[in-house]
């Protein structure tokens, strides 16, 4: 029972680096999310998917791009890291249908930009 | 999405129970109210959901007022590990895509 899979845990980045953070879930969900999290707030959007494919801005998408191709990967790209893109980052997914709409999160990555 | 109320901090001791408050006075009619928890350097979890009636399961169970303005997480037995911060979040339930929108939660903590 993997769920939403999330690499790497930790990683800290020079000003002007690039990176991508992994994820992957493996309950063929339709939709995924990534949020960040600064430190004593609460989750902020990101991106988000709906299918592969199909992309779209969350409230805070500046300084990201995203990609989705297959529905099990959800990669998230930080082309110039900035010291603003300090924070933890986290992944999530659900299935299609009302009924339940239920998120699961991955454990999330914590990334410094020094 | 209507916006949520919760106090920033609550402490409860072990073993007894806790009722955490989230005010919705502008919920509407097809508003589901859900509640996550995020423990210590993890992320958040499910913990129930609901849109009328009262909701029980194996973690919590969930209060909801007759006028559905306000609703009240119950935790009937508080332990060491129930230590988390609970965040109260309305979703459309005619939105198909929406993710849901997280507020700063209520921080209860527990003591031995």
């Amino acid at each position: 029972n993997a769920g939403v899979t999330q690499t790497p845990k930790f990683r800290i980045l020079k000003i002007g680096q690039s990176m991508t953070l992994q994820c992957a879930q493996d309950m063929n969900h339709n939709y995924m999310y990534w949020y960040r999290q600064d430190p004593g707030m609460g989750l902020k959007l990101i991106y988000y998917s709906v299918g592969a494919g199909i992309t779209d801005k969350g409230e805070v998408p500046n300084g990201y791009n995203v990609s989705r191709s297959t529905t099990e990967d959800f990669p998230l790209r930080l082309e110039l890291a900035a010291p603003s893109q300090t924070s933890v980052y986290f992944c999530a997914s659900r299935q299609t249908g009302l009924a339940k709409n239920i998120q699961y999160f991955g454990a999330g990555t914590r990334l410094s930009v020094l | 999405d209507a916006k949520t109320t919760q106090p920033n901090s609550m402490e409860s001791n072990e073993e007894e129970p806790v009722h955490l408050p989230c005010n919705h006075s502008t919920i509407s009619g097809t508003d589901y109210i859900h509640w996550y928890r995020q423990l210590p350097s993890q992320g958040p979890e499910y913990v129930i959901h609901g849109l009328t009636s009262n909701v029980n399961n194996r973690m919590a169970s969930l209060a909801i007022a007759e006028d559905r303005k306000s609703s009240t997480l119950i935790l009937h037995r508080a332990t060491l590990r129930d230590a988390a911060v609970y965040y109260c979040i309305l979703r459309d339930g005619n939105s198909g895509n929406t993710p849901l929108v997280f507020g700063k939660g209520t921080r209860l903590s527990v003591i031995a």
